[in-house]
Protein backbone atom coordinates (compact mmCIF):
# COMPACT_ATOMS: atom_id res chain seq x y z
CA UNK A 1 0.00 0.00 0.00
CA UNK A 2 0.80 3.39 0.01
CA UNK A 3 3.32 5.44 3.17
CA UNK A 4 3.19 8.60 3.49
CA UNK A 5 6.43 10.18 5.37
CA UNK A 6 6.38 13.50 6.74
CA UNK A 7 9.16 16.17 8.18
CA UNK A 8 9.79 17.53 10.21
CA UNK A 9 7.29 16.04 13.15
CA UNK A 10 7.88 19.76 15.12
CA UNK A 11 8.37 23.01 13.54
CA UNK A 12 8.91 26.27 15.54
CA UNK A 13 9.19 30.08 13.65
CA UNK A 14 9.12 33.27 14.43
CA UNK A 15 5.86 35.17 13.88
CA UNK A 16 5.74 36.53 10.27
CA UNK A 17 8.46 34.27 9.07
CA UNK A 18 7.69 30.91 6.33
CA UNK A 19 6.91 27.84 7.12
CA UNK A 20 7.50 24.54 5.25
CA UNK A 21 6.49 21.23 6.26
CA UNK A 22 7.23 18.13 3.22
CA UNK A 23 5.60 15.27 2.50
CA UNK A 24 6.91 11.85 0.15
CA UNK A 25 4.44 9.09 -0.66
CA UNK A 26 5.38 5.77 -2.39
CA UNK A 27 2.38 4.91 -4.74
CA UNK A 28 2.73 6.84 -7.84
CA UNK A 29 -0.91 5.86 -8.85
CA UNK A 30 -1.81 8.69 -5.63
CA UNK A 31 -3.71 11.34 -7.24
CA UNK A 32 -5.13 13.95 -4.79
CA UNK A 33 -3.12 15.29 -1.75
CA UNK A 34 -5.61 17.56 0.80
CA UNK A 35 -3.42 19.17 3.99
CA UNK A 36 -5.61 19.14 7.64
CA UNK A 37 -4.85 21.47 10.25
CA UNK A 38 -5.40 20.03 13.50
CA UNK A 39 -5.95 23.00 16.82
CA UNK A 40 -6.05 21.03 19.88
CA UNK A 41 -8.74 19.14 20.57
CA UNK A 42 -10.57 19.84 17.81
CA UNK A 43 -11.17 18.00 14.41
CA UNK A 44 -8.88 18.18 11.45
CA UNK A 45 -9.98 20.67 9.00
CA UNK A 46 -9.24 21.36 5.38
CA UNK A 47 -6.66 24.17 4.62
CA UNK A 48 -5.78 23.20 1.04
CA UNK A 49 -5.93 20.56 -1.15
CA UNK A 50 -4.01 19.90 -4.93
CA UNK A 51 -5.01 16.63 -7.37
CA UNK A 52 -1.83 15.23 -9.53
CA UNK A 53 -2.53 17.12 -12.95
CA UNK A 54 -1.71 20.45 -11.04
CA UNK A 55 1.69 21.41 -9.99
CA UNK A 56 1.07 24.38 -7.76
CA UNK A 57 -2.13 26.19 -5.59
CA UNK A 58 -2.10 28.88 -3.65
CA UNK A 59 -4.79 30.17 -1.03
CA UNK A 60 -3.71 33.39 0.30
CA UNK A 61 -1.13 32.59 3.25
CA UNK A 62 -0.99 29.21 1.90
CA UNK A 63 0.38 27.27 -0.74
CA UNK A 64 1.07 23.96 -1.85
CA UNK A 65 3.10 22.24 -4.41
CA UNK A 66 3.68 18.67 -5.87
CA UNK A 67 6.55 17.05 -7.84
CA UNK A 68 4.60 13.52 -9.12
CA UNK A 69 8.01 12.43 -10.42
CA UNK A 70 10.24 12.78 -7.32
CA UNK A 71 6.52 11.97 -5.14
CA UNK A 72 6.09 14.68 -2.80
CA UNK A 73 4.85 17.75 -1.98
CA UNK A 74 4.81 20.52 0.09
CA UNK A 75 3.17 22.79 2.45
CA UNK A 76 3.68 26.68 2.88
CA UNK A 77 2.62 29.18 5.17
CA UNK A 78 3.99 32.73 4.59
CA UNK A 79 3.62 35.42 6.78
CA UNK A 80 2.80 32.93 10.05
CA UNK A 81 0.41 34.01 12.65
CA UNK A 82 0.39 32.73 16.04
CA UNK A 83 -3.50 31.25 15.17
CA UNK A 84 -1.43 29.48 12.29
CA UNK A 85 -0.09 27.27 15.63
CA UNK A 86 -1.67 23.93 14.99
CA UNK A 87 -0.63 20.18 14.25
CA UNK A 88 -0.58 19.90 10.48
CA UNK A 89 -1.24 16.56 8.75
CA UNK A 90 -0.61 16.07 4.61
CA UNK A 91 -2.17 12.80 3.27
CA UNK A 92 -2.80 10.66 0.02
CA UNK A 93 -5.83 9.42 -1.50
CA UNK A 94 -3.75 5.52 -2.83
CA UNK A 95 -5.45 2.94 -5.15
CA UNK A 96 -9.13 1.34 -4.16
CA UNK A 97 -9.67 4.94 -2.80
CA UNK A 98 -8.16 4.51 0.80
CA UNK A 99 -6.30 7.48 2.05
CA UNK A 100 -3.43 7.51 3.96
CA UNK A 101 -1.77 10.29 6.48
CA UNK A 102 1.35 11.37 7.53
CA UNK A 103 2.16 11.32 11.09
CA UNK A 104 1.87 15.20 11.73
CA UNK A 105 3.62 18.69 12.01
CA UNK A 106 3.21 20.44 15.29
CA UNK A 107 4.06 23.71 14.19
CA UNK A 108 4.87 26.73 16.64
CA UNK A 109 4.72 29.90 15.79
CA UNK A 110 6.11 32.68 18.59
CA UNK A 111 4.55 35.96 18.96
CA UNK B 1 -25.78 23.88 9.17
CA UNK B 2 -23.89 21.10 7.71
CA UNK B 3 -21.77 18.27 9.98
CA UNK B 4 -20.96 15.25 10.38
CA UNK B 5 -22.38 13.67 14.40
CA UNK B 6 -20.34 11.15 16.23
CA UNK B 7 -21.49 9.78 19.68
CA UNK B 8 -20.79 9.12 21.88
CA UNK B 9 -17.63 11.77 22.15
CA UNK B 10 -16.27 9.99 25.20
CA UNK B 11 -16.66 6.24 26.61
CA UNK B 12 -14.51 4.30 29.48
CA UNK B 13 -15.53 0.31 28.72
CA UNK B 14 -13.93 -3.14 29.67
CA UNK B 15 -12.49 -5.67 27.51
CA UNK B 16 -14.85 -7.65 25.13
CA UNK B 17 -18.28 -5.58 25.77
CA UNK B 18 -19.40 -4.53 22.44
CA UNK B 19 -19.78 -1.01 22.06
CA UNK B 20 -20.73 0.98 18.72
CA UNK B 21 -20.38 4.31 17.72
CA UNK B 22 -22.47 6.02 15.60
CA UNK B 23 -21.97 8.93 12.58
CA UNK B 24 -24.37 10.48 11.14
CA UNK B 25 -23.96 13.28 7.92
CA UNK B 26 -26.37 15.27 6.94
CA UNK B 27 -24.25 16.27 3.83
CA UNK B 28 -25.91 13.47 1.33
CA UNK B 29 -22.06 12.48 0.57
CA UNK B 30 -21.38 9.58 -0.77
CA UNK B 31 -18.01 8.60 0.80
CA UNK B 32 -17.69 8.00 4.85
CA UNK B 33 -14.34 6.75 6.49
CA UNK B 34 -13.20 5.60 9.86
CA UNK B 35 -9.87 6.92 11.08
CA UNK B 36 -8.33 6.25 14.52
CA UNK B 37 -5.52 8.72 15.55
CA UNK B 38 -2.95 7.58 17.82
CA UNK B 39 0.23 10.20 18.86
CA UNK B 40 3.16 9.96 16.81
CA UNK B 41 0.89 7.86 14.57
CA UNK B 42 -0.91 10.58 12.47
CA UNK B 43 -4.59 9.21 11.50
CA UNK B 44 -5.34 6.17 10.27
CA UNK B 45 -7.59 4.62 8.36
CA UNK B 46 -10.11 1.68 9.51
CA UNK B 47 -12.50 1.06 7.51
CA UNK B 48 -14.34 3.40 4.51
CA UNK B 49 -17.69 3.36 2.03
CA UNK B 50 -17.94 4.17 -1.29
CA UNK B 51 -21.84 4.03 -1.11
CA UNK B 52 -24.82 2.32 0.77
CA UNK B 53 -24.15 -1.19 1.12
CA UNK B 54 -20.44 -0.53 -0.34
CA UNK B 55 -17.66 -0.66 2.48
CA UNK B 56 -13.71 -1.63 2.01
CA UNK B 57 -10.97 -2.42 4.86
CA UNK B 58 -8.62 1.05 5.68
CA UNK B 59 -5.40 0.37 6.47
CA UNK B 60 -6.27 -0.82 10.33
CA UNK B 61 -9.34 -2.93 10.03
CA UNK B 62 -8.48 -5.57 12.58
CA UNK B 63 -10.76 -5.84 15.03
CA UNK B 64 -13.82 -3.31 13.53
CA UNK B 65 -16.63 -3.93 11.81
CA UNK B 66 -19.04 -1.29 9.94
CA UNK B 67 -22.46 -1.21 7.98
CA UNK B 68 -23.94 1.59 5.76
CA UNK B 69 -27.82 0.80 5.44
CA UNK B 70 -28.40 4.14 4.98
CA UNK B 71 -26.56 6.86 3.18
CA UNK B 72 -26.28 8.85 6.41
CA UNK B 73 -24.90 6.39 8.86
CA UNK B 74 -21.40 4.93 9.05
CA UNK B 75 -21.47 2.89 12.23
CA UNK B 76 -18.24 1.26 13.73
CA UNK B 77 -18.45 -1.58 15.39
CA UNK B 78 -16.12 -3.35 18.19
CA UNK B 79 -17.72 -6.65 18.95
CA UNK B 80 -15.40 -7.34 21.40
CA UNK B 81 -12.88 -4.43 22.06
CA UNK B 82 -9.34 -4.40 23.64
CA UNK B 83 -7.00 -2.03 25.08
CA UNK B 84 -4.85 -1.65 22.07
CA UNK B 85 -7.92 -0.17 20.69
CA UNK B 86 -8.05 2.86 22.96
CA UNK B 87 -7.78 5.59 21.01
CA UNK B 88 -9.06 8.78 19.47
CA UNK B 89 -11.46 7.86 16.34
CA UNK B 90 -12.95 10.36 13.82
CA UNK B 91 -15.54 9.90 11.43
CA UNK B 92 -15.43 11.69 8.18
CA UNK B 93 -17.28 12.42 4.97
CA UNK B 94 -16.74 13.96 1.47
CA UNK B 95 -18.66 14.09 -1.51
CA UNK B 96 -16.44 12.25 -3.26
CA UNK B 97 -13.10 11.00 -3.16
CA UNK B 98 -10.97 13.97 -4.56
CA UNK B 99 -13.15 16.42 -2.26
CA UNK B 100 -12.46 18.06 1.38
CA UNK B 101 -13.12 15.01 3.96
CA UNK B 102 -15.43 16.90 6.95
CA UNK B 103 -14.42 15.66 10.45
CA UNK B 104 -17.12 14.64 13.10
CA UNK B 105 -15.42 16.29 16.52
CA UNK B 106 -13.65 12.69 17.23
CA UNK B 107 -14.86 9.89 20.05
CA UNK B 108 -12.05 9.17 22.77
CA UNK B 109 -12.39 5.51 23.41
CA UNK B 110 -10.57 4.05 26.79
CA UNK B 111 -10.84 0.23 26.68
CA UNK B 112 -9.76 -0.97 30.19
Amino acid sequence: GENVEQHPSTLSVQEGDSAVIKCTYSDSASNYFPWYKQELGKRPQLIIDIRSNVGEKKDQRIAVTLNKTAKHFSLHITETQPEDSAVYFCAARGNFNKFYFGSGTKLNVKP
Amino acid sequence: EAQVTQNPRYLITVTGKKLTVTCSQNMNHEYMSWYRQDPGLGLRQIYYSMNVEVTDKGDVPEGYKVSRKEKRNFPLILESPSPNQTSLYFCASSQGTSRPQHFGDGTRLSIL
